[in-house]
């Protein structure tokens, strides 16, 4: 079982349409969740970070913990064509003594007009 | 505005070759990372460094090694490249007690023939 999984897509919605991603992840002590945008060609850049169950809310994206079910998710609100890419959760694992951030593969996204 | 630099953006070797990879940042970070980037895998961390000349082992350190004699500065190294090491390299940078938001650079795309 891998560390952090996700569902490789691609997962393809309208314009204007809600994109739900999700995450599961193996270790629970982990406290730390983040999601991160990776345009083709280009490095990934942190969008949402996350460590308390619930919801975070950050303009047109909000992160979802719930660290019973070890699930996180993203979701898109009114999503554009400009959101198509591909996005990464990463989630802390601690490690003798030091932090480091576990990627799962990936979830490329297509916003179609 | 923050960056992290890697020294080539594309970089074809042959098979034994050694192989460097730069990578310098500007933001005085403690942390620094190098992870590969392989299609269906995502990123997985080969190396990292909390500090000037100290190294832990990533998830796959096997068949590279890193030096770091300056804060800003992070190198990979590949001792005998092998085309199983044909991969995009990112490297990526971080503060103490952030919250563990890494700065990538851009990659490096090697191909060892």
């Amino acid at each position: 079982q891998k560390e952090v999984e996700q569902n490789s897509g691609p997962l393809s919605v309208p314009e204007g349409a809600i994109a739900s991603l999700n995450c599961t992840y193996s270790d629970r002590v982990s406290q730390s969740f983040f999601w991160y945008r990776q345009y083709s060609g280009k490095s990934p850049e942190l969008i949402m970070s996350i460590y308390s169950n619930g919801d975070k809310e950050d303009g047109r994206f909000t992160a979802q913990l719930n660290k019973a079910s070890q699930y996180v998710s993203l979701l898109i609100r009114d999503s554009q064509p400009s959101d198509s890419a591909t996005y990464l959760c990463a989630v802390n694992r601690r490690n003798g003594g030091y932090n480091k951030l576990i990627f799962g593969a990936g979830t490329r996204l297509a916003v179609h007009p | 505005d923050v960056k992290v630099t890697q020294s080539s953006r594309y970089l074809v070797k042959r098979t034994g070759e050694k192989v460097f990879l730069e990578c310098v940042q500007d933001m005085d970070h403690e942390n620094m990372f190098w992870y590969r980037q392989d299609p269906g895998l995502g990123l997985r961390l080969i190396y990292f460094s909390y500090d000037v000349k100290m190294k832990e082992k990533g998830d796959i350190p096997e068949g590279y090694s890193v030096s770091r004699e300056k804060k800003e500065r992070f190198s990979l190294i590949l001792e005998s490249a092998s085309t199983n090491q044909t991969s995009m390299y990112l490297c990526a940078s971080s503060s103490w007690g952030g919250d563990e938001k890494l700065f990538f650079g851009s990659g490096t795309q090697l191909s060892v023939l």
